[in-house]
């Protein structure tokens, strides 16, 4: 079947730490994006990448990173500069230029 | 900027019961415009889209909405509840040249009443 995995589903944080988040795809879309979700205030987007080894800042970049090598996978990494990163994670994916978003399933990010 | 604003924190239905979800936005072209639904820990699932044609959109799990251009409206409706469908609900726009990006509203949560 195709769709948006990631992983892991819960992960924790301790201070002063970076994590990564995994997304993967098998639609062989062209654009990927993480959102993050807070209660209450809907998805903002973080980054989003339309082709491979390109990659764009979205409306809350600072303490976020993340790479497209590959056209399948799009990893977020939580840095240690972002001060308040527990929040719900979500990956998605389009078609270049494709106007509609399928999602994966999220990974919730606590801190310890 | 675009926006999208979704008046309804909270709403509670009983089952059986007609629904509407409001959605406006603000786009300064014809918009794309999106319902997702999302069951509590679990990732959005897309219900329905509208970009461009009838005004009236057909989705999955028997919901519709109706694209009113005058009013800036997207609101979702479904004629009959069921118990599943409790979860939350969001209205998103997004269009063409903005490199897919999507600006989501703030969210409906709905809940069903036996």
């Amino acid at each position: 079947d195709g769709g948006i995995t990631q992983s892991p589903k819960y992960l924790f944080r301790k201070e002063g730490q970076n994590v990564t988040l995994s997304c993967e795809q098998n639609l062989n879309h062209d654009a990927m994006y993480w959102y993050r979700q807070d209660p209450g205030q809907g998805l903002r987007l973080i980054y989003y990448s339309q082709i491979v080894n390109d990659f764009q800042k979205g409306d809350i970049a600072e303490g976020y990173s993340v790479s497209r090598e590959k056209k399948e996978s799009f990893p977020l990494t939580v840095t240690s500069a972002q001060k308040n990163p527990t929040a719900f994670y979500l990956c998605a994916s389009s078609m270049y230029g494709g106007e509609t978003q399928y999602f994966g399933p999220g990974t919730r990010l606590l801190v310890l | 900027a675009q926006s999208v604003t979704q008046p309804d924190i909270h709403i509670t239905v009983s089952e059986g019961a007609s629904l509407e979800l409001r959605c406006n936005y603000s786009y300064g072209a014809t918009p794309y415009l999106f319902w997702y639904v999302q069951s509590p820990g679990q990732g959005l699932q897309l219900l329905l889209k509208y970009f461009s044609g009838d005004t009236l959109v057909q989705g999955i799990k028997g919901f519709e909405a109706e694209f009113k251009r005058s009013q800036s409206s997207f609101n979702l409706r479904k004629p009959s509840v069921h118990w599943s469908d409790a979860a939350e609900y969001f209205c998103a726009v997004g269009g063409p040249g903005t490199a897919s990006k999507l600006t989501f509203g703030t969210g409906t949560r709905l809940q069903v009443t036996l």
